[in-house]
């Protein structure tokens, strides 16, 4: 079974100042995606970014960037610069390629809150 | 744009009652997911359908079933609401495949009493 840990409930950051946020996933599936969405106050959530386990290279999607520590099994999103618009719940979630499903598992997320 | 719409936002209903909550994709999506969100737990698996009449159990099954009579639709039905099942309810759909991202309806903020 697959699991996702996000060890963070509540950060904060200043305004314009970079943030990570953590998680680490636990698969004995050789091929899988990860994922980070955020939920913003409204409540719906948005998909931010993707990362393969196949991937070279850390997936960037603008001001997200993926670190991505394949042997640790560690995924931690990376915001740089941050906005007050930035202020929302962040979901890592993980889908194991077996089985054909691709079901994601999600972590149960962490509260971003960005001071101006 | 892709679009996941659900029937209510707001939903209060006594114990007992059958409830419905709809669910709508436009993509053609193959996958169509119900999650249920509660605070410090995060996002749990409820059920999924990856084809019209096909549905499998996520995590949390018990006290819900579903239903997915055409491609677009996605229905879950508590048959019989209980208090512990005041909740948000998010629906999701995507397409099939390892590096396809979900998209999440607007949830129903579904109340028990």
């Amino acid at each position: 079974a697959q699991k996702i840990t996000q060890t963070q409930p509540g950060m904060f950051v200043q305004e314009k100042e970079a943030v990570t946020l953590d998680c680490t996933y636990d698969t004995s599936d050789p091929s899988y995606g990860l994922f980070w969405y955020k939920q913003p106050s409204s409540g719906e959530m948005i998909f931010l970014i993707y990362q393969g386990s196949y991937d070279q290279q850390n997936a960037t999607e603008g001001r997200y960037s993926l670190n991505f520590q394949k042997a640790r099994k560690s995924a931690n999103l990376v915001i740089s610069a941050s906005q007050l618009g930035d202020s929302a719940m962040y979901f890592c979630a993980m889908s194991p390629a077996s089985g054909g499903s691709y079901i994601p598992t999600f972590g149960r997320g962490t509260s971003l809150i960005v001071h101006p | 744009d892709v679009k996941v719409t659900q029937s209510s936002r707001y939903l209060v209903k006594r114990t007992g009652e059958k409830v419905f909550l709809e669910c709508v994709q436009d993509m053609d999506h193959e996958n169509m997911f119900w999650y249920r969100q509660d605070p410090g737990l995060g996002l749990r698996l409820i059920y999924f359908s990856y084809d019209v009449k096909m549905k499998e159990k996520g995590d949390i099954p018990e006290g819900y079933s579903v239903s997915r009579e055409k491609k677009e639709r996605f229905s879950l039905i508590l048959e019989s609401a209980s208090t512990n099942q005041t909740s948000m309810y998010l629906c999701a759909s995507s397409l099939m495949g390892l590096n396809y991202e979900q998209y999440f309806g607007p949830g129903t903020r579904l109340t028990v009493t």
